[in-house]
């Protein structure tokens, strides 16, 4: 599995767009960058998932470059219920007990 | 609500005790899976089962016993545990084992020995 780079910590305000950054260098042809994120004390809530293309669901948007190199997860208007860790993932992550499957992530604190 | 429930929310054991985590989803899917999440570090992945078929795994202590009686149901068993053993368990689901990255995670429980 690629190998993921996050920035270890980002402030937000409220109502603004979220940018959380990820890179992603190493990535495979057949490998997908996935999102989630986790509230403190609470399991990983799975956001969004792309692989070439951008993609948007209800919670998130997508945008990953044309090289696949990193990509970007955007919170178009981020609330305070938003601030958690959120962590960029290339997978599959398949069959191997890698002990690390989630790296540090990025803890965004969404400030009113 | 993800779909997957643990139980119980909250553990406290001693270190000659035997205890069982509890793990269920109704979402369908067919692949379960046991993380532990220490103080101030990263998800790891302890097990994996698919069709309820452990995956071969050779790095968690045997102190760790899982079970997937059914599709449904995952049981982490615990005895004889550390001090170190301490951390957020998780279980988490997913359609099939080739798509982790699609994983429902449960609440987790917190497991503290003593």
């Amino acid at each position: 599995d690629a190998k993921t780079t996050q920035p270890p910590s980002m402030d937000c305000a409220e109502g603004r767009a979220a940018n959380l950054p990820c890179n992603h260098s190493t990535i495979s042809g057949n490998e997908y960058v996935y999102w989630y994120r986790q509230i403190h004390s609470q399991g990983p809530q799975y956001i969004i998932h792309g692989l070439k293309n951008n993609e948007t669901n209800e919670m998130a948007s997508l945008i990953i470059t044309e090289d696949r190199k990193s990509s970007t997860l955007i919170l178009p208007h981020a609330t305070l219920r938003d601030t958690a860790v959120y962590y960029c993932i290339a997978g599959p992550m398949k069959t191997s007990y890698d002990k690390v499957i989630f790296g540090p992530g990025t803890s965004l604190s969404v400030i009113p | 609500e993800t779909g997957v429930t643990q139980t119980p929310r909250h553990l406290v054991m001693g270190m000659t005790n035997k205890k069982s985590l509890k793990c269920e989803q109704h979402l369908g899917h067919n692949a379960m899976y046991w993380y532990k999440q220490s103080a101030k570090k990263p998800l790891e992945l302890m097990f994996v089962y698919s069709l309820e078929e452990r995956v071969e795994n050779n790095s968690v202590p045997s102190r760790f016993s899982p079970e997937c009686p059914n599709s449904s149901h995952l049981f982490l068993h615990l005895h004889t545990l550390q001090p170190e053993d301490s951390a957020l368990y998780l279980c988490a689901s997913s359609q099939d084992f080739l798509k982790t990255g699609q994983a429902f995670f449960g609440q987790g429980t917190r497991l503290t020995v003593v």
